[in-house]
């Protein structure tokens, strides 16, 4: 399996323009969450899904940030419109619920600089 | 709700000396442990896990203890190395209801020669 992919790795945008981050979880895995990593917040839990529902939203920092599940594999993370404050390397992790020792796994992340 | 408390860092060490990092849970049940590292410009990834009272996971010469009585899961390494540094998570998985996924904040390790 190839693990938990994220597009873009990099992504560097003008300020007030919309972003979208893209995440393809391991198949067979139905839960999925996205984190944002700051050096001055650590790493913060923004949204988690489970059959493609969202569970958890409350990490979700403002009505700019938007998640969607279409399906099993895949997810998008939205920011419009984007602030310098949005800076961070976003994660995308999966695993399988109904199984609890179960580790989640992550992808490599997308750095997101906003100018 | 549940939540992971870990040691402050930087943790700064010498190559070959002894490591532990401190890691405290709070979980209205009997969660899954599990410490990920994260090596710079990375990912996170599995360390070890332990899924019951008394279980040790242990890898690459790491290890932790859940320890349900002083609900703890501290990291150990006996002779560190400066491969080594990275930033270690502490995290704990619920075994109930949806079964999320809590981080502690993190512990960055710096081994130098």
């Amino acid at each position: 399996d190839a693990g938990v992919i994220q597009s873009p790795r990099h992504e560097v945008t003008e300020m007030g323009q919309e972003v979208t981050l893209r995440c393809k979880p391991i198949s067979g895995h139905n839960s999925l969450f996205w984190y944002r990593q700051t050096m001055m917040r650590g790493l913060e839990l923004l949204i988690y899904f489970n059959n493609n529902v969202p569970i958890d939203d409350s990490g979700m920092p403002e009505d700019r940030f938007s998640a969607k599940m279409p399906n099993a594999s895949f997810s998008t993370l939205k920011i419009q419109p984007s602030e310098p404050r949005d800076s961070a390397v976003y994660f995308c992790a999966s695993t399988r619920s109904g199984i609890a020792n179960t580790e989640a796994f992550f992808g490599q992340g997308t750095r997101l600089t906003v100018v | 709700g549940d939540s992971v408390t870990q040691m402050e860092g930087p943790v700064t060490l010498s190559e070959e000396a002894f490591l532990t990092i401190n890691c405290t849970y709070t979980a209205t049940g009997y969660p899954s442990l599990f410490w990920y590292v994260q090596y710079p410009g990375e990912g996170l990834q599995l360390l070890l896990k332990a899924t019951k009272a008394d279980d040790k996971g242990s890898n690459k010469g790491f290890e932790a203890t859940y320890r349900k009585e002083t609900t703890s899961f501290h990291l150990e390494k006996g002779s560190v190395q400066v491969s080594d540094s990275a930033v270690y998570f502490c995290a704990l998985r619920e075994n109930t209801g949806f079964q999320k996924l809590v981080f502690g904040t993190g512990t960055r390790l710096l081994v130098s020669p």
